[in-house]
């Protein structure tokens, strides 16, 4: 089973921090990488997807990079606003038969 | 609007029954797939369609059955043989098989509870 870590688990921030977390995955055999943003009482909503080493996308106040030689991705949010607030998901595509979520990162932005 | 529609949101069952919970699509997408997320944990694949009349088990498929006679759905059965039943469950699209790239669009979830 492919093993996709996300951290921190959760985090606390003030409104208008900048913040970063972190999705690691298998460096071997990648194909492409998931975000996702989850907010309550809603669908898990697709952010980006990236596919070649050293991709960066940005949408509005967040952006994501990507190393697929060692096996991570990072997602940042500049300016935290309280309506940043969600879970975000990172997912391995499987070589498009399927998806390997991680558990997960837990924002909170505090006004 | 083309979207994913799970019905119910909310579901009970009593122990020993067998509950299906329905996911349509109307995005004339050909994978589906089916996630469990409980407190604290991720989502986890329970089973997956690329294509109609064919499916296969993701990573907890025990007590679980589904079927794919037509494109649009894809109705996932919780049989009396699953001994922890209660968690969210998630539906959940895609374009096709080998199509990287694409993201999966989601419904908005079915909630399980064992009475």
């Amino acid at each position: 089973i492919l093993n996709v870590e996300q951290s921190p688990q959760s985090l606390h921030v003030q409104e208008g921090d900048s913040t970063n977390f972190t999705c690691s995955f298998p460096s071997s055999n990648f194909y492409a990488l998931h975000w996702y943003r989850w907010e309550t009482a809603k669908s898990p909503e697709a952010l980006f997807v990236m596919t070649l080493n050293g991709d960066e996308k940005k949408k509005g106040r967040i952006s994501a990079t990507l190393n697929t030689k060692e096996g991570y991705s990072y997602l940042y949010i500049k300016g935290s606003q309280p309506e940043d607030s969600a879970t975000y998901l990172c997912a391995f595509d499987n070589y498009g038969q399927n998806f390997v979520f991680g558990p997960g990162t837990r924002l909170s932005v505090l006004p | 609007d083309g979207g994913i529609t799970q019905s119910p949101k909310y579901l009970f069952r009593k122990e020993g029954q067998n509950v299906t919970l329905s996911c349509e699509q109307n995005l004339n997408h050909d994978a589906m797939y089916w996630y469990r997320q409980d407190p604290g944990q991720g989502l986890r694949l329970i089973y997956y369609s690329q294509i109609v009349n064919d499916f296969q088990k993701g990573d907890i498929a025990e007590g679980y059955s589904v079927s794919r006679e037509k494109k649009e759905s894809f109705p996932l059965t919780v049989t009396s043989a699953q001994k922890n039943p209660t968690a969210f469950y998630l539906c959940a699209s895609s374009i096709g098989p080998g199509q990287h790239n694409q993201p999966q669009h989601f419904g908005d979830g079915t909630r399980l509870s064992i009475l």
